[in-house]
């Protein structure tokens, strides 16, 4: 079926690279959201599109995180200058209209920094 | 204080017992309330919502109780394949997007 899929599924980097990791929602979907989930903790919110535009930013850490979504769709988080404690994975989810609705997740973007 | 916070567990409980799950937040503005089931290294998914008139759903009733800021889920006649970690998840200030909870994890064994 057409669910959520994010690339790539696995990424290693070196600390200081920069990384992009992709979502393709559901399609129709108009809400969009980027979780982190680190190993034993539930996934931490970082940011919600509705449409083009980032509706709550107010989970992305610090300035090296920025996420995108040009035309409604696909979404590309990225990360400049990685950590390792940015290690984790990047769970992308969409909703049919957002406002707390059900999230569809994808099966995540594994991020290791060395 | 964080927004959601759960039991971690585990839980080990044996096949066909009853176990129940706590939750607690922090925002008493939020309106929205779920559970979220995670497999072992898979994506999350909703297994129900929580509404204040309580809800069942086969096996699984889950509870809201807005003046402590709490919410429940029970599982009756465990099987094995519940063995997974339930997330308690609360809309944000925001309202847009949800806080999960850490998790609490069960383990239902033969």
């Amino acid at each position: 079926g057409a669910g959520v899929s994010q690339t790539p599924s696995n990424k290693v980097t070196e600390k200081g690279k920069y990384v992009e990791l992709r979502c393709d929602p559901i399609s129709g979907h108009t809400a969009l959201y980027w979780y982190r989930q680190s190993l034993g903790q539930g996934p931490e919110f970082l940011i919600y599109f509705q449409g083009t535009g980032a509706a709550d930013d107010s989970g992305l850490p610090n300035d090296r995180f920025f996420a995108v979504r040009p035309e409604g769709s696909v979404s590309t988080l990225k990360i400049q200058r990685t950590e390792r404690g940015d290690s984790a994975v990047y769970l992308c989810a969409s909703s049919r209209t957002g406002a707390g609705g059900e999230l569809f997740f994808g099966e995540g973007s594994r991020l290791t920094v060395l | 204080r964080k927004e959601v916070e759960q039991d971690p567990g585990p839980f080990n409980v044996p096949e066909g017992a009853t176990v129940a799950f706590n939750c607690t937040y922090s925002n008493s503005a939020s309106q929205s309330f779920f559970w979220y089931r995670q497999d072992c290294r898979k994506e999350p998914k909703l297994l129900m919502s929580v509404y204040s008139s309580g809800n069942e759903d086969g096996r699984f009733t889950a509870q809201l109780n807005r003046a402590s800021q709490y919410i429940s889920l029970l599982i009756r006649d465990s099987k094995l394949s519940d063995s997974a970690t339930y997330l308690c998840v609360v809309n944000t200030n925001s309202g847009y997007a949800l806080n999960f909870g850490k998790g609490t994890s069960l383990l239902v064994t033969p």
